[in-house]
């Protein structure tokens, strides 16, 4: 069974662009969640989603969104880059929610310079 | 608003000591707890959820509402039990899950 796969590994990018990151869930599982994770803020919830509907959204600006497909896969925006969004991006899936715990993927590294 | 604290970011015992991972949380509702571990270079990955009471490597952890506590323990730790250890909480049904800021644990020979 593949795990949770995140693309791209590695992106840098400049203040100002977007950025849209993918997360492909465990076959069957419905549930995607992102998170942000900073050595200074650790791990922030930034949404969850659960048959193409947004059910939850951390305090994060509106800069940051997200969208879920047909098939569970899920990406996440950034708009309007700031310096501060350098972070590694982990994507979690689960069969329905949070109950049964999460599938992490190995996370996106974007640094904004 | 749902808040896990982990008090301790830096843990350090010796092979074979007893070891407690402590976790307070704050939530005015039905709490589901987990415990995670990150390896070095490797996945975050659940270790336990509260609702299983179940052993996983050694570790237990059990939830206390009256001391909003989920500790988790392992009677003797071993070497390869270091790793960094999250401990999460999600309001039931609400599919939101907080974590702490972490506890780096580092088990010595």
């Amino acid at each position: 069974k593949a795990g949770v796969t995140q693309t791209p590994r590695y992106l840098i990018k400049t203040r100002g662009q977007q950025v849209t990151l993918s997360c492909s869930p465990i076959s069957g599982h419905r549930s995607v969640s992102w998170y942000q994770q900073t050595p200074g803020q650790g791990l922030q919830f930034l949404f969850e989603y659960f048959s193409e509907t947004q059910r939850n959204k951390g305090n994060f600006p509106g800069r940051f969104s997200g969208r879920q497909f047909s098939n569970s896969r899920s990406e996440m925006n950034v708009s309007t880059l700031e310096l501060g969004d350098s972070a590694l991006y982990l994507c979690a899936s689960s069969l329905e929610g949070t109950g049964y715990g999460y599938t992490f993927g190995s996370g996106t590294r974007l640094t904004v310079v | 608003a749902q808040r896990v604290t982990q008090p301790e970011k830096l843990l350090s015992v010796f092979k074979g000591a007893p070891v407690e991972l402590k976790c307070n949380y704050s939530y005015s509702g039905s709490p589901e707890l987990f415990w995670y571990v990150q390896y070095s270079r490797q996945r975050l990955q659940l270790l336990l959820r509260h609702i299983s009471r179940e052993s996983i490597k050694g570790f237990t952890a059990d939830l206390n509402k009256g001391e909003t506590s989920f500790h988790l323990k392992k009677p003797f730790a071993q070497e390869e039990d270091s790793a960094m250890y999250y401990c999460a909480l999600s309001g039931l049904g609400n599919n939101d899950m907080r974590f702490g800021a972490g506890t780096r644990l580092t088990v010595k020979p």
